[in-house]
């Protein structure tokens, strides 16, 4: 079975540019989440979608942080402009039914910005 | 709000098991995850716990939770190599709220 997909695995490029993100969830999971991973903070939820919708945003960090999920089998999440303390691990997760079932990460894409 | 509490850091010998420790202050906590990460991948669910058991118990591991001292551990019997990694412990409360609360994670280190 097909895990978590994300995309790139990797992004290096300079301050100011647009960076997009891509997940492609479980299919059949209703719930996906994307969460940023520093040295400094550990691992931090940015924002969570139940069913295409997003729920709690309230850890994206600042204006320059969006995310989509135009349907249920893909999620975007950018930065513009994109600054060199963004730079970290985003992971994409997601998740059936309710919290009662747990999270599935994807293997993340490792943001660097110069 | 919400915290959780590792040690960073776990040395044991190979073969030795190996006790992996967590705290939480969130009262309302009903699941409790613990992740495996290894270098430059993912995080890996090990296994869970609801918030209503005491323990668990799923082939080398052992979930134990002590919920009144609000203490969650992971046992790991027979440690292996392949068994180096970070391990997170995760908590989702239920109130409402669906995203995971990680501690800092804890690096285990096997000598051999």
């Amino acid at each position: 079975d097909a895990g978590v997909i994300q995309s790139p695995r990797h992004e290096v490029t300079e301050m100011g540019q647009e960076v997009t993100l891509r997940c492609k969830p479980i299919s059949g999971h209703n719930s996906l989440f994307w969460y940023r991973q520093t040295m400094m903070r550990g691992l931090e939820l940015l924002i969570y979608f139940n069913n295409n919708v997003p729920i709690d945003d309230s850890g994206m960090p600042e204006d320059r942080f969006s995310a989509k999920m135009p349907n249920a089998s893909f999620s975007t999440l950018k930065i513009q402009p994109s600054e060199p303390r963004d730079s970290a691990v985003y992971f994409c997760a997601s998740r059936s039914g309710t919290p009662a079932q747990p999270q599935h990460f994807g293997d993340g894409t490792r943001l660097s910005i110069l | 709000g919400e915290d959780v509490e590792q040690s960073l850091f776990l040395s044991v010998r190979e073969g030795d098991s190996s006790v992996i420790n967590c705290t939480y202050t969130d009262s309302s906590s009903t699941y409790l995850y613990w992740y495996k990460q290894e270098p430059g991948a993912g995080l890996q669910l090990l296994t869970y716990i609801f918030s209503n058991m005491d323990m668990k118990q799923d082939q080398r591991l052992t979930v134990l939770l002590n919920k009144k001292d609000k203490h969650l551990s992971l046992r790991i019997a027979d440690t292996q190599t392949g068994d180096s990694a970070i391990y997170f412990c995760a908590e989702v409360s239920g109130g409402g709220a669906d995203g995971l609360t990680f501690g800092k994670g804890t690096h285990l280190i096997i000598q051999p």
